[in-house]
């Protein structure tokens, strides 16, 4: 079974709009991790926000935030106020009881002017 | 002042040969990894030292062997490569178990 599941493989958002990128994963474990990165058109990774299971409240970071629905063993991003700039891949990932991360498929977000 | 760096940038090589991927770290974290993005922009990780030592070491082809000679150096090196080994591969480093902090990766193309 997948760890990280991403079921948008290519998404559009209207500039200045917000938008949610979906999530879900798969563990057993009780105290891990979720983040997410973003891999714009040159490659590089660039992390966004963390998550922790314990952490009662959703993390924000400027206009990311993250929609962590543990029951639903969900971490959705919403991005508010779309920009330009923010087109580009969108990767989930989970660490477990190890270093490791585990990423999903990725989300291809278009912002449209 | 890059945080995490890698060398080179591009790696073009033909088959059979040997190639190493240097990375640098100065952001003082005491874990490095190396993860492979293949074709599909799927990323995996390879592996992972914490203060010099291996503690992650996923099924991959005994090829390839990272070396850590300092906490804040992992290289990379791949011997006898191959076609399917085309992909682009990133260094990473975290302090503990938080966020890991990618390098910006290099492209390797095997001819």
């Amino acid at each position: 079974a997948q760890k990280i599941t991403q079921t948008q493989p290519g998404m559009f958002v209207q500039e200045k709009e917000a938008v949610t990128l979906d999530c879900t994963y798969d563990t057993s474990d009780q105290s891990y991790g979720l983040f997410w990165y973003k891999q714009p058109s040159s490659g590089e990774m660039i992390f966004l926000i963390y998550q922790g299971s314990y952490d009662e409240q959703n993390a924000t970071e400027g206009r990311y935030s993250l929609n962590f629905q543990k029951a639903r063993k969900s971490a959705n991003l919403v991005i508010s106020a779309s920009q330009l700039g923010d087109s580009a891949m969108y990767f989930c990932a989970m660490r477990e009881f190890s270093y490791k991360l585990i990423f999903g498929s990725g989300t291809r977000l278009l912002v449209r002017p | 002042d890059t945080a995490v760096s890698q060398t080179p940038k591009y790696l073009v090589t033909q088959m059979g040969n040997d190639k190493s991927i240097k990375c640098e770290q100065n952001l003082g974290h005491d874990t490095m990894y190396w993860y492979k993005q293949d074709s599909k922009k799927f990323l995996k990780i390879m592996f992972s030292y914490n203060n010099k030592e291996l503690i992650i070491n996923e099924t991959v082809p005994n090829r390839f062997s990272p070396k850590s000679p300092d906490k804040a150096h992992l290289n990379l090196h791949i011997n006898s490569l191959e076609l399917g080994d085309s992909a682009v591969y990133f260094c990473a480093s975290s302090q503990d178990v938080y966020e890991q902090y990618f390098g910006p990766g290099t492209r390797l193309t095997v001819t």
